[in-house]
C-alpha cells in the first residue's frame, strides 16, 4: 500500500462545470504525476509536479491545471468539464526523477462528463 | 519518440495454462521497462521490472526478461490461475527525461482466465 488516495472515486458531471480532483499521498514523495486511462491508449500523463508549486504539463494537457500547495496534495482542475474528458484518472507518486524508479498509483477516479 | 506495443487482447485462457503476452519498444539508449497490472476496480500495481539489457524481472510466477536485440520485454507466466484475471501494462521509462520520471505506456492486455 503506497499511500495514496483519490478523492472523489467517482463523479458525474454536466457540460461546461469545473471539477476539482484531490490525490493525497502520506509517503513524502518529491514527484506526484496525473493520469487518463482510456480504451485503447493505456495511461497518458496529464501533468506532473516535481515539488511544492512545481508543475509542468505532460502529454494531454490542454483542458486541465494543477496545483500543488502541500507536499502531500496534488489537485487536477478541469475548469470547464468537456464529454471528451468522461475517463477514469490516477494518480502517481514516486521518489525520483530517475527512470529506474517505480511509480505508485492511487486507486483513481471515474469521472462522466454528460 | 519513445513507444510501446503490446498484443491486444483479450487473452482467454484455463486456468493452468501457459501465459505469455508480448510487448515491444521502441526507445532510444537503455530504458527502464516495467510490467503493471490492473485488477478489476483498482489502481495499478507493478507486478516486475528490468533496468538493463538482459536482466529478468520476475514476481508471483511472473517473469519478463529484457532483450534489447529483439527490443522486447514479454510478459510470462507457466501456469495462470482465476485469481490473474486482469489487465496487463508493459510500460517504459527513459533514463533521462528532463527532470521527472516518464513512463510511456502500452495499451494494455486484458487477461481473462477460467476454471
Amino acid at each position: 500500500d503506497a499511500g495514496i488516495t483519490q478523492s472523489p472515486r467517482h463523479k458525474v458531471t454536466e457540460t461546461g462545470t469545473p471539477v476539482t480532483l484531490r490525490c493525497h499521498q502520506t509517503e513524502n514523495h518529491r514527484y506526484m504525476y496525473w493520469y487518463r486511462q482510456d480504451p485503447g491508449h493505456g495511461l497518458r500523463l496529464i501533468h506532473y509536479s516535481y515539488g511544492v508549486k512545481d508543475t509542468d504539463k505532460g502529454e494531454v494537457s490542454d483542458g486541465y491545471s494543477v496545483s500543488r500547495s502541500k507536499t502531500e496534495d496534488f489537485l487536477l482542475t478541469l475548469e470547464s468539464a468537456t464529454s471528451s474528458q468522461t475517463s477514469v484518472y490516477f494518480c502517481a507518486i514516486s521518489e525520483s526523477s530517475g527512470g529506474a524508479d517505480t511509480q505508485y498509483f492511487g486507486p483513481g477516479t471515474r469521472l462522466t462528463v454528460l | 519518440g519513445d513507444s510501446v506495443t503490446q498484443m491486444e487482447g483479450p487473452v482467454t485462457l484455463s486456468e493452468e495454462a501457459f501465459l505469455t503476452i508480448n510487448c515491444t519498444y521502441t526507445a532510444t539508449g537503455y530504458p527502464s521497462l516495467f510490467w503493471y497490472v490492473q485488477y478489476p476496480g483498482e489502481g495499478l500495481q507493478l507486478l516486475l521490472k528490468a533496468t538493463k539489457a538482459d536482466d529478468k524481472g520476475s514476481n508471483k510466477g511472473f517473469e519478463a526478461t529484457y532483450r534489447k536485440e529483439t527490443t522486447s520485454f514479454h510478459l510470462e507466466k507457466g501456469s495462470v490461475q482465476v485469481s490473474d484475471s486482469a489487465v496487463y501494462f508493459c510500460a517504459l521509462s527513459p533514463r533521462f527525461s528532463g527532470g521527472y520520471n516518464k513512463l510511456i505506456f502500452g495499451a494494455g492486455t486484458r487477461l481473462a482466465v477460467h476454471p
